[in-house]
Parts: C-alpha cells; sequence; structure tokens
C-alpha cells in the first residue's frame, strides 16, 4: 500500500550526465505530474501525463524528458543536467486530472555539481 | 494567464490564536482553488479545495478558505492555531481544463509560537 514512490530520494551528479528520476505509483492514477520546487518559486509543473502515452508540457519543461509506457510509472530524464537543474523534484498523480486532488511523492533531492 | 500571490512569505502566530493566510489570483477563466500544506521534509498534502460549488470550503484539520470571486481571493483561516500547523502552505489556481497552466504561489511559511 506504498502510495506514490519516488526514487532516489538523494542524487549528487555532474554537470552533463544523463540522469533519470523514478515516480511509481499503486492507485492507477490516470494523470500524473513532475514538479520542481526551488525557493521563492513555489512549485512548478515540469511535465503531465493524462494516460499511457499521452504526456504534455507544463510551464518548464526544457531540458527534460518524459515517458509513460505503463499507467503506473512516470519517469522523468535530465539528458544532460545543468546546475540550474539542481532543485527537488516532486512527482504527483490525481484520479480525474489537475482539478482533482493530487497526491504527492516524498521528493527526489537532485544536486547538480 | 493566470497568477496566483500569496501576500505574506512568513507568518507567525501564537499557539491558541486564529491563523490568516493571505491568497489572491488572476485568471482569465472560472478556476479552481486549492490549498496544499508541506511539512518539512516531506510531500505536499491537499488543505481544501475550491471548484465552484460552495463558497466557503472547509478542509481538513480545522482549516477553512473563502473564495470572494470580487477581490478575487482565497484567504486560508483556521480559529485556533495548533503547534502541529507549522508548515509551508501554497495556494494553487488551475483555470478550468487547462491542467498544464497550473500554477503555485510561492508559499507561506507558518510559525506557531508556544
Amino acid at each position: 500500500d506504498a502510495g506514490i514512490t519516488q526514487s532516489p530520494r538523494y542524487k549528487i551528479t555532474e554537470t552533463g550526465r544523463q540522469v533519470t528520476l523514478m515516480c511509481h505509483q499503486t492507485w492507477s492514477h490516470s494523470y500524473m505530474f513532475w514538479y520542481r520546487q526551488d525557493l521563492g518559486h513555489g512549485l512548478r509543473l515540469i511535465y503531465y501525463s493524462a494516460a499511457a502515452d499521452i504526456t504534455d508540457k507544463g510551464e518548464v519543461p526544457d531540458g527534460y524528458v518524459v515517458s509513460r509506457s505503463k499507467t503506473e510509472n512516470f519517469p522523468l530524464t535530465l539528458e544532460s543536467a545543468t546546475r540550474s537543474q539542481t532543485s527537488v523534484y516532486f512527482c504527483a498523480s490525481s484520479h480525474q486530472g489537475s482539478e482533482d486532488t493530487q497526491y504527492f511523492g516524498p521528493g527526489t533531492r537532485l544536486t547538480v555539481l | 494567464a493566470q497568477s496566483v500571490t500569496q501576500l505574506d512569505s512568513h507568518v507567525s502566530v501564537s499557539e491558541g490564536t486564529p491563523v490568516l493566510l493571505r491568497c489572491n489570483y488572476s485568471s482569465s477563466y472560472s478556476p479552481s482553488l486549492f490549498w496544499y500544506v508541506q511539512h518539512p521534509n516531506k510531500g505536499l498534502q491537499l488543505l481544501l479545495k475550491y471548484t465552484s460549488a460552495a463558497t466557503l470550503v472547509k478542509g481538513i484539520n480545522g482549516f477553512e478558505a473563502e473564495f470572494k470571486k470580487s477581490e478575487t481571493s482565497f484567504h486560508l483561516t483556521k480559529p485556533s492555531a495548533h503547534m502541529s500547523d507549522a508548515a509551508e502552505y501554497f495556494c494553487v489556481v488551475i483555470p478550468s481544463g487547462s491542467a498544464r497552466q497550473l500554477t503555485f504561489g510561492s508559499g507561506t511559511q507558518l510559525t506557531v509560537l508556544p
């Protein structure tokens, strides 16, 4: 009964490396979301997905890639990490869309050196 | 375009006194409005939401918020603060049917003094 999990919880990487953050939910929710949280900015939407194989950009998608081959998984990939991508990343899911209650994972703290 | 402004970045109250966290929004469409709470090193949890039903919305842990269209506000209140309320609070606006335009406020850090 894990709900929504993220892995890893902490990650340190170097500029230019590819990094994948994982998100898994056990509720079979249709919608999934990726956010980044930075001081002074609240949370900003990176990408979201309305269903398997359907994804769309949010406010800050540049430098990120997502996929959703299975309903329960929504990985976020930084193809070539930059220092500006140092942040805390939150995954969320909801049953019926962004206007429905979103359930958040515990977050991944990513540091890019 | 839509935006959310949380008018106070920090609020301090004494335990047992009322809490008021202020949120103003702008939106071109009939929005849905939410308040989420984030305790230290945790994910976010929904407190309450407004989705065009009753304008006074009651949430968990004694919190409530009133949607005032004329003032474009959605302030969060609680009659009596508890130590466990210390956290960061986020106001969120979502224009109707537009997930990609979801916008979070920058957050209000609530401190509760003994």
